[in-house]
């Protein structure tokens, strides 16, 4: 039961570069997210999906880009990164049919450094 | 508009004895609240959740929380802490009536060490 899986687990970039963190879960869940956690911030959301082909943006989507073709995947991509990106990202899926539980079920994190 | 605070950064007990995190939290509905425990280099796992229904809400490994509209407060307690309880703790509240998918914000997250 593999639940919600991101890869890679470490990463490091320079300025400028781009890279994509990939997302899949195994549980059929509607809802897709994207956190990035930060040191007495909290977790903040980046991108957030409903269903297939369904995106929106969150608290912080600058520099960052989704898309949802299956429901299994959720891509986010970096398109020029920063050092300002330097951070620890969450994946995180729910079910959403019959109404929003508030429980999400989350990656193990993917730790990303930008030089 | 939401917003939740934790109290404390860092909070540190010894083996045995009681717990207590302390959330304080902002809305301008009826919220529903949770509590998050994320154990180092892991992803976070919901420990409790607070809907409507009964004011205290008794979690996973030994954990409960009370809501008190009054005070706006959600705080966390375990009457004995265990050296696996050590992990960051995160408060959090919501709007479940959006369902937009947005409705979720988190604190800034409490330290807990257990001293042997």
């Amino acid at each position: 039961n593999a639940g919600v899986t991101q890869t890679p687990k470490f990463q490091v970039l320079k300025t400028g570069q781009s890279m994509t963190l990939q997302c899949a879960q195994d549980m059929n869940h509607e809802y897709m997210s994207w956190y990035r956690q930060d040191p007495g911030m909290g977790l903040r959301l980046i991108h957030y999906s409903v269903g297939a082909g369904i995106t929106d943006q969150g608290e912080v989507p600058n520099g960052y880009n989704v898309s949802r073709s299956t429901t299994e995947d959720f891509p986010l991509r970096l398109l020029s990164a920063a050092p300002s990106q330097t951070s620890v990202y969450f994946c995180a899926s729910s079910y959403r049919s019959g109404g929003f539980s508030g429980e999400l079920f989350f990656g193990e994190g993917s730790r990303l450094t930008v030089l | 508009a939401q917003s939740v605070t934790q109290l404390d950064s860092h909070v540190s007990v010894s083996e045995g004895t009681p717990v207590l995190l302390r959330c304080n939290y902002s809305s301008s509905y009826s919220p529903s609240l949770f509590w998050y425990v994320q154990h180092p280099n892991k992803g976070l796992q919901l420990l409790l959740k607070y809907t409507s229904a009964a004011t205290l809400v008794k979690g996973i490994n030994g954990f409960e929380a009370e809501f008190k509209k009054s005070e706006t407060s959600f705080h966390l307690t375990k009457p004995s802490a265990h050296m696996s309880d050590a992990a960051e703790y995160f408060c959090v509240v919501s709007d479940l009536n959006n369902n937009a998918g947005n409705m979720l914000t988190f604190g800034g997250g409490t330290r807990l060490m257990v001293k042997p």
